[in-house]
């Protein structure tokens, strides 16, 4: 059962434009966390924000959490080719045992 | 993918065939869990565990089985009892978190093929 849903399914821009990715989830979380992965490569870590918090900064990535509306979205500022691969949001509402991984976002990052 | 290491990178099976995936990390983490990934798909959860002689099935554990006999190692058994095996398989390990949930680290995968 996939609980996050991303959009847009795909997503191309110029190199340093602004990414926007959206995710919806269903039921109440305890935290969302997004993922970033490379073609034919394992998940790596970006972020996670906890259901008690509305924004988070790491370096060129800014996560927003709305929980009335059921939604996240990661901004990626001035993007670069590196950037290019796909994007997932995964939601935890048992505690963190069964996190569950959305579809993901494709960027592809123009040089 | 620093921590934890899955092998082979790739695997060829023949229909009718069990074969074992490897999965082991030196993060000295407490849960592991197993994943697979179809093309353009998110991932699903096939088994976890949070401790060592434990684990719990995902959402599609059938056709699957694990040991956690060891902390550092979680292999996956892909059995003949698998309708459709051919996928990219994801091991991931996390710290042991009561509430709030913790970033899960991943190996770099294992892409099955059935012939």
């Amino acid at each position: 059962s996939q609980q996050g849903e991303e959009d847009p399914q795909a997503l191309s821009i110029q190199e340093g434009e602004n990414a926007t990715m959206n995710c919806s989830y269903k039921t109440s979380i305890n935290n969302l966390q997004w993922y970033r992965q490379n073609s034919g490569r394992g998940l790596v870590h970006l972020i996670l924000i906890r259901s008690n918090e509305r924004e988070k900064h790491s370096g060129r990535l800014r996560v927003t959490l709305d929980t009335s509306k059921k939604s996240s979205s990661l901004l990626i500022t001035a993007s670069r080719a590196a950037d290019t691969a796909s994007y997932f949001c995964a939601t935890d509402n048992t505690g963190g045992f069964k996190t569950i991984f959305g579809a993901g976002t494709r960027l592809f990052v123009k040089a | 993918d620093g921590g934890i290491t899955q092998s082979p990178k790739y695997l060829f099976r023949k229909e009718g065939q069990n074969v074992t995936l490897s999965c082991e990390q030196n993060l000295n983490h407490d849960a592991m869990y197993w994943y697979r990934q179809d093309p353009g798909q998110g991932l699903r959860l096939i088994y976890y565990s949070q401790i060592v002689n434990d684990f719990q099935k995902g959402d599609i554990a059938e056709g699957y089985s694990v040991s956690r006999e060891k902390k550092e190692s979680f292999p996956l058994t892909v059995t003949s009892a698998q309708k459709n095996p051919t996928a990219f398989y994801l091991c991931a390990s996390s710290p042991l978190v009561i509430a709030g949930g913790s970033e899960q680290f991943f190996g770099p995968g294992t892409r099955l093929t059935v012939l």
